[in-house]
């Protein structure tokens, strides 16, 4: 079953716009959570990791939240560039596993066209 | 420059053959892991290793093996591949298993099992 859950599976967006990406998770009992990004053919690149019950990070252009009460994340892309195309990964870090497991999920790609 | 280094970045291999991936780290981390990402799933964890010598599986260990004779180099092998086994490979390090371990990725490997 799959634990982490990401919207929308892909979204296309102009040059200069912002965008929003969701992640919800039903990972328990639940540490932090990641976002990566993904060029192609490329590895996962950290982007930010959000831990407190109800967190927030900036990081540049990019900004999320997390609140562990509802379960989600929100990933804010602030006038996307044509470099932001990629697929963006949030994975959720279980606290509860021996092996510190971390649960992917499968992405959004995100477009930005000119 | 710290970095995962994964060796070959694309193979194409017969079925019933056998097949080495390599990865490489410069970071000293004690933890390293090998996942694969196949289209719409997210990553998911074959094996993990603690350190030399000192592996685990993780959630599809069957038809996989490793080797991690020293600290920056760990091996994965497949004994007889099958075609349900192309895929992109991941190998990834971590100085902990925390969830605020900072997490670093090779560029993957793209297996073609025909």
């Amino acid at each position: 079953k799959t634990q982490v859950e990401q919207s929308p599976q892909s979204l296309v967006v102009r040059q200069g716009e912002n965008c929003v990406l969701q992640c919800n998770y039903s990972v328990t009992p639940d540490n932090h959570l990641r976002w990566f990004k993904q060029d192609t053919g490329k590895g996962l690149v950290s982007l930010t990791v959000l831990v407190d019950q109800k967190d927030k990070t900036s990081n540049g252009r990019y900004s999320a939240t997390l609140d562990k009460d509802a379960k989600h994340s929100t990933l804010h892309i602030t006038a996307t560039l044509l470099d932001d195309t990629a697929t963006y990964i949030c994975v959720v870090v279980d606290r509860g596993s021996a092996l510190g497991r971390l649960h992917f999920g499968a992405g959004t790609q995100l477009i930005v066209i000119p | 420059d710290m970095k995962v280094t994964q060796m070959p970045r694309y193979l194409i291999k017969r079925m019933g053959e056998n097949v080495l991936l390599e990865c490489g780290q410069d970071m000293s981390h004690e933890t390293m892991y090998w996942y694969r990402q196949d289209p719409g799933l997210g990553l998911q964890l074959i094996y993990i290793s603690y350190d030399v010598d000192s592996n685990s599986e993780g959630d599809i260990p069957k038809g996989y093996r490793v080797s991690r004779k020293k600290r920056e180099h760990f091996s994965l092998i497949l004994d007889s591949a099958k075609t349900n086994q192309t895929s992109v490979y991941f190998c990834a390090s971590s100085l902990g298993t925390g969830g605020d371990s900072d997490y670093t990725f090779g560029s993957g490997t793209r297996l073609l099992v025909i």
